[in-house]
């Protein structure tokens, strides 16, 4: 059974804090990484994607990858009460054109 | 990132009709598309896997009696959810795979409510 697991949250930070998200998977073959962020009532949305080890920015955004470990992480740079959501972290295993496996999501919320 | 639209945004509709949702790819031909479904305050749950020109693949659990899917052309793929009931009441959201990447690109959802 490949999976994709996340703490549910929430993870609560306070406005201009780094928040930090985890996620690890099951399957050591998996070779594409994702982050979406879906606010309530709306579908995902594409934020970032990551496919070889190490840190991938872009604006306020950092995605890391360590495939050893079996981690991917989103990071969150001065926090802002719109980037309240819930954070769901995707994977694709080794066959191109799968579905993406998703997990649970984490619910992260900023105070201002 | 590339735009993919779904019709209706939403539907109310009484016990036993049937329902048809539309999945567009606007800027983008998708040779596969993804159904998903989500109940509130619960995770994404594939329904099936859609391919251009051939059978859908349902999920294990998934009727495809019921819930049927049509992608008939690069841009467009069609979820039917026949004799709904009350139970089918959710929010149904489609996904479109772009060219060889694996990256996936949400519709805005559809939500249905079945009276």
């Amino acid at each position: 059974q490949k999976e994709v697991e996340q703490n549910s949250g929430p993870l609560s930070v306070p406005e201009g804090a780094i928040a930090s998200l985890n996620c690890t998977y099951s399957d050591r073959g998996s070779q594409s990484f994702f982050w979406y962020r879906q606010y309530s009532g709306k579908s995902p949305e594409l934020i970032m994607s990551i496919y070889s080890n190490g840190d991938k920015e872009d604006g306020r955004f950092t995605a890391q990858l360590n495939k050893a470990s079996q981690y991917v992480s989103l990071l969150i740079r001065d926090s802002q009460p719109s980037d309240s959501a819930t954070y769901l972290c995707a994977v694709n295993i080794a066959q191109a054109g799968t579905a993406l496996i998703f997990g649970k999501g984490t619910t992260l919320s900023v105070s201002s | 990132g590339a735009v993919v639209s779904q019709h209706p945004s939403r539907v109310i509709c009484k016990s036993g009709t049937s329902v048809k949702i539309e999945c567009r790819s606007l800027d983008f031909q998708a040779t596969t598309m993804f159904w998903y479904r989500q109940f509130p305050k619960q995770s994404l749950m594939l329904m099936a896997t859609s391919n251009e020109g051939s059978k859908a693949t349902y999920e294990q659990g998934v009727e495809k009696d019921k819930f049927l899917i049509n992608h008939a052309s690069l841009t467009l793929s069609t979820l039917t959810v026949t004799s709904a009931h009350p139970e089918d009441s959710s929010f149904y959201i489609c996904s479109a795979r772009l060219g060889l990447a694996d990256e996936q690109f949400f519709g805005p959802g559809t939500r249905l409510t079945v009276l």
